[in-house]
């Protein structure tokens, strides 16, 4: 299996911070990487997929970048409504694996 | 507005099996795939497996093969994970969630762009 590392595994911030999380792949996946939101109670969400591709309706404040084994998601100005842990995806293989998620706190 | 609607709580004794629903729309259900994701209480997300109806394809993780089976109802629009020899570390929050992709250069890029609320399995004995 492909394995998927995040940093940091929590995080505390404030409204408006800049937040930055990453995910390490254990192999070169090109593209193959996918990022949810999830709020206490509640399914995920997709917000980006294809590593940069923002999905329909989400805010413009979710930007994600990166290739082969090295990603990051980047929050630009943290809203009260992304306190949620934040995951990870991979689609490469045949065998599809999550990070195992970033906790986004308040500070 | 499409939605995957899941059925509801199941208690299961340890040995036994569940089976678990997950019904769409008949034009959400013929052109995605379909995969079951499961989250332990307090923990991280487990992808179990994926079905294409159209094509009746199956991929399933390795940690789950032989003891889970994904199947899909195209009269009904209606996915299904049922998972067997159940122990307590079942017990966790089964999501259906629509896969799909995006086509690149011969690359084929999956992607979960909607999910059910998640259905509760406890297993006690």
């Amino acid at each position: 299996d492909i394995q998927m590392t995040q940093s940091p595994s929590s995080l505390s911030a404030s409204v408006g911070d800049r937040v930055t999380i990453t995910c390490r792949a254990s192999q070169n996946i090109k593209t193959y990487v996918n990022w949810y939101q999830q709020r206490p109670g509640e399914a995920p969400k997709l917000l980006i997929y294809v590593a940069s591709d923002l999905q329909s309706g989400v805010p413009s404040r979710f930007r994600g970048s990166g290739s082969g084994t090295d990603f990051t998601l980047t929050i630009s100005s943290l809203q009260p409504e992304d306190f949620a842990t934040y995951f990870c995806q991979q689609s490469y293989s045949s065998s599809w694996t999550f990070g195992q998620g970033t906790k986004v706190d308040v500070k | 507005q499409v939605q995957l609607v899941q059925s509801g709580a199941e208690v299961k004794k340890p040995g036994s099996s569940v089976k678990v629903s997950c019904k769409t729309s008949r034009d959400s259900f013929s052109n995605y795939g379909f995969s079951w994701v499961r989250q332990a209480p307090g923990q991280g997300l487990d992808w179990m497996g994926q079905i294409i109806p159209i094509f009746n394809s199956l991929m399933y993780a390795p940690e789950f093969q032989g003891r889970v089976t994904i199947t899909a109802d195209k009269s009904t629009s209606t996915a299904y994970m049922e998972l067997s020899s159940l122990t307590f570390e079942d017990t966790a929050v089964y999501y259906c969630a629509r896969g799909r992709y995006r086509t690149s250069s011969g690359d084929i890029f999956w992607y979960f762009d909607l999910w059910g609320r998640g259905s509760q399995v406890i297993v006690s004995s």
